[in-house]
């Protein structure tokens, strides 16, 4: 079946670090890939998406990297500040269509 | 500023009693969703509207409805909620014909059943 996890529910970084959040999936015809934000309260927001034709893609101190051999995707934030403390969801979409599949997600904490 | 807007942010309902949510857009755009997300897990998908071509999902209860009277509005219409059915709910949007668009969401609309 269709399924994204993520390794890891919590992530404790200091303050000006980088942040990796990973992410697997298991539908090796996926070929859209999301990563959202959620800040409590709020709704999920985008951050940053990626083709299956691409294995890295770049925005503002977020880079997305897809490795489709193992099936995996990660992301990274750069100089992570407290303002980046939220729950990270990595999202599926299987057929291109309009379904779109939340992984678990991972609470990432900002320590000052 | 282009929003999804949803109403109420908090709705306390009884045990069987109907609840309407609302949403509503200034996007302009012609997909709208609706998702549940309960406490610590991850939204799940429970039906969208392709301007007004209606898709449900297969695993959606039959308690939960929806309708979508013009490009604008959406609503998510729970007939006879039950306790498992308190969770957030989540509105949002994306623009064109194919998935590969970004999805705009909505505050959400915490629902209580009592």
């Amino acid at each position: 079946g269709e399924s994204v996890g993520l390794h890891l529910p919590t992530l404790s970084v200091q303050e000006g670090d980088n942040s990796i959040i990973n992410c697997a999936y298991s539908n090796s015809a996926s070929d859209y890939f999301i990563w959202y934000k959620q800040e409590s309260g709020k709704g999920p927001q985008f951050i940053i998406d990626i083709r299956s034709n691409m294995d890295k893609r770049q925005g503002q101190r977020v880079t997305v990297l897809l490795n489709k051999t193992v099936k995996h995707l990660s992301l990274q934030i750069a100089a992570t500040q407290p303002g980046d403390s939220a729950v990270y969801f990595c999202a599926e979409n299987p057929t291109g269509g309009f379904k779109t599949i939340f992984g678990a997600g991972t609470r990432l904490f900002v320590k000052a | 500023d282009a929003m999804v807007i949803q109403n109420p942010r908090y709705q306390v309902t009884q045990f069987g009693k109907p609840v309407t949510l609302s949403c509503s857009q200034t996007l302009n755009h012609n997909v709208m969703y609706w998702y549940q997300q309960k406490s610590s897990q991850a939204p799940k998908l429970l039906f969208h509207y392709y301007d007004k071509d209606f898709n449900n999902e297969a695993d959606t209860p039959d308690n939960f409805q929806s309708r979508r009277p013009n490009t604008s509005f959406c609503f998510l219409d729970i007939r006879s909620p039950g306790l498992g059915d308190a969770a957030m709910y989540l509105c949002a949007t994306s623009r064109g014909s194919i998935g590969y668009n970004e999805q705009f969401f909505g505050p959400g609309t915490r629902l209580t059943v009592l």
